[in-house]
């Protein structure tokens, strides 16, 4: 049971824009900035958005991300294949003290 | 541009201590106020961070693991290092390095080694 809830899965067309949510807590998302990362299949993560809705250099701004009190967001629009991935949002936890990740969610270009 | 790299066996026997180190190359490990950080994957599952430390030894670790836990930064070598002590087949799993980047207000992963599979079986 992780402490952000993210849904398991999300699907959607190419070209389409699909957004996957990440739930927390006061403790956690509603206090501390929020990071999303890409795991594609087989492959180490790598970050994708920081400080809420940063991003690092040569990922395409078709990615985007958000945060509104204990829940944050990432949207991804004109999507592609190669987007089908494993993402993770990822915050600090004031009550555990240390960082916590939510249990991901399997992108699944239709 | 800064690279991590894992290293240590692949496979532990239960009871006995896990131990990977992390080797950073293409920048050093001292200096800025950056934390080098171990986080893990069983297979088919999610991440969970296991802890982290600066190079001054300032250290935060998982509180579900923290009794096992030892993690080291050698700043002669710039690597830094994991001990997992007393493991289980639960402690299974892919172990990634990673950099503890941006500052006291906002931090985030980056970059992230390419992981070690590490089998806990006799």
């Amino acid at each position: 049971q992780s402490v952000l809830t993210q849904p398991p899965s999300a699907s959607g067309t190419p070209g389409q824009r699909v957004t996957i949510s990440c739930s927390g807590s006061t403790s956690n998302i509603g206090s501390h900035t929020v990071d999303w990362y890409q795991q594609l299949p087989g492959a180490a993560p790598k970050l994708l958005i920081f400080s809420n809705n940063q991003r690092p250099s040569g990922v395409p701004d078709r990615f985007s991300g958000s945060k509104s009190g204990t829940s944050a967001s990432l949207a991804i629009s004109g999507l592609q294949s190669e987007d089908e991935a494993d993402y993770y949002c990822s915050t600090r936890d004031d009550s555990l003290n240390g960082v916590v990740f939510g249990g991901g969610t399997k992108l699944i270009v239709l | 541009q800064l690279q991590l790299q894992e290293s240590g066996p692949g496979l532990v026997k239960p009871s006995e201590t896990l131990s990977l180190t992390c080797t950073v190359s293409g920048g050093s490990i001292s200096g800025n106020d950056y934390y080098w950080a171990w986080i893990r994957q069983p297979p088919g599952k999610g991440l969970e961070w296991i802890g982290q430390m600066s190079h001054i030894k300032n250290a935060y670790s998982n509180p579900s693991l923290k009794s096992r836990i030892t993690i080291s930064v050698d700043t002669s070598k710039n690597q830094f290092s994991l001990q997992l002590s007393s493991v289980t087949a639960a402690d299974t799993a892919i172990y990634y390095c990673a950099r503890r980047a941006g500052s006291s207000s906002s931090r985030w992963f980056d970059p992230w080694g390419q992981g070690t599979l590490v089998t806990v079986s006799s």
